[in-house]
Parts: C-alpha cells; sequence; structure tokens
C-alpha cells in the first residue's frame, strides 16, 4: 500500500534562517507530488507540484522554493525565513483524478 | 477568479442527526468535486468523489450530492457520532489538470 512521510512534525526557525522539509512517498510509481500550505482557519493553499522529475510548477511567487530530486521525493526550501512563512505544510501526491493524500504535515513557527 | 465557498461558522448538531454540509462554487466548471475530512493539527483525509455525470454517491453513513446547475454539492453525515467531529473540505478540479482547488472548509461538531 502507498504511504506518505513528511517530516518535521513541528520546527521552529528564526527569521532569515534556512528551511529544509522533505516528503518522500512509498508504494506508487511516478505520482503528481504537491506542496500546500495552511494558515489557521483558512483553505490549503497550493504552492508547488511537480509531475515528474526535475519538473517543478510555481503556484505562489514567495519565498519559498522547491525541488524533486528523485520520483518520490519532494522537498520545500528557503534559503532566508519570513515571519509570514509561518504555517502548516502539507506534502501530498496523486494518481487519479487529482485524489490527494496528505501526510501528517508539518508546523513551522518562524520567530 | 475561481471561488469556492463553504460556511466559515460551525456547525452544532445532536448526536443521531444529520449533518449536512454545503459547498457552492464560482467561475468554475469542474470535472469532478471531492470531499476530505481534516483533524485538528492533521493532514486532510480523502472521503469521496463525485463527478459532473453524477447526481449522488454514496458510502456508508455518507451521502454527496454535486448540481452542476446550482454550482453546488451537500454533503451529508446520517446518524452523526461524536467521532465524526473534525472539518470538512471540499475541493474541486478537472480531468487532464494537476491541479485541485480547496476550499476553507466547515468545522462540525456532534454533540453526544
Amino acid at each position: 500500500s502507498q504511504t506518505i512521510h513528511q517530516w518535521p512534525a513541528t520546527l521552529v526557525q528564526p527569521v532569515g534562517s534556512p528551511l529544509s522539509l522533505e516528503c518522500t512517498v512509498e508504494g506508487t510509481s511516478n505520482p503528481n507530488l504537491y506542496w500546500y500550505r495552511q494558515a489557521a482557519g483558512r483553505g490549503l493553499q497550493l504552492l508547488f507540484y511537480s509531475v515528474g522529475i526535475g519538473q517543478i510548477s510555481s503556484e505562489v511567487p514567495q519565498n519559498l522554493s522547491a525541488s524533486r530530486p528523485q520520483d518520490r521525493q519532494f522537498i520545500l526550501s528557503s534559503k532566508k525565513l519570513l515571519l509570514s512563512d509561518s504555517g502548516f505544510y502539507l506534502c501530498a501526491w496523486s494518481v487519479d483524478l487529482n485524489i490527494q493524500y496528505f501526510g501528517a504535515g508539518t508546523r513551522l513557527s518562524v520567530l | 477568479s475561481q471561488k469556492i465557498e463553504q460556511n466559515s461558522e460551525a456547525l452544532n448538531i445532536q448526536e443521531g442527526k444529520t449533518a449536512t454540509l454545503t459547498c457552492n462554487y464560482t467561475n468554475y466548471s469542474p470535472a469532478y468535486l471531492q470531499w476530505y475530512r481534516q483533524d485538528p493539527g492533521r493532514g486532510p483525509v480523502f472521503l469521496l468523489l463525485i463527478r459532473e455525470n453524477e447526481k449522488e454517491k454514496r458510502k456508508e453513513r455518507l451521502k454527496v450530492t454535486f448540481d452542476t446547475t446550482l454550482k453546488q454539492s451537500l454533503f451529508h453525515i446520517t446518524a452523526s457520532q461524536p467521532a465524526d467531529s473534525a472539518t470538512y473540505l471540499c475541493a474541486l478540479g478537472n480531468t487532464g489538470g494537476f491541479k485541485t482547488i480547496f476550499g476553507a472548509g466547515t468545522r462540525l461538531f456532534v454533540k453526544a
């Protein structure tokens, strides 16, 4: 069966520090991969999606970047975090009909 | 621009009653609509998908309707239980595309 791993679960980082969140998927090949951010009481904001290795589409201009070095690995990065980068970050994969299967999420607090 | 509206106010119902959540959308003609459940601090979990040519879909105590004329979906939980308390998200998408657009969700509280 398919599983998705996302870590860390929580992260507290100072303003200006770098960020690296990693997501890996098991049990499926060539999935579409997604990074979302969810602000408290808000909907899911799509940040990046990828349909293949090295293929990244950015939805929102921001301080973040994404990479897909392997078929089932998706990384969210920042060189310098801003206060506004705080939020709940979710990785997801899909194959059919864009049904999204989410990871457990990372709660990022930038102080 | 595309917009999905879900009731931002929490829905409080008594155990055993039917909960009905609404999802309205504008400026979009989706090929399908999805419903997800999200518990606090967790990622959403897929529940049901209904296609544009389907009027109704059921799964155990869940029922979803899809009215493309009204641009609306209704999500019903029958015989609700306290364990059904969560936030429920509506999402839209099109075949051939890679993106799913999510609503902000409606919080449901089921009282014992």
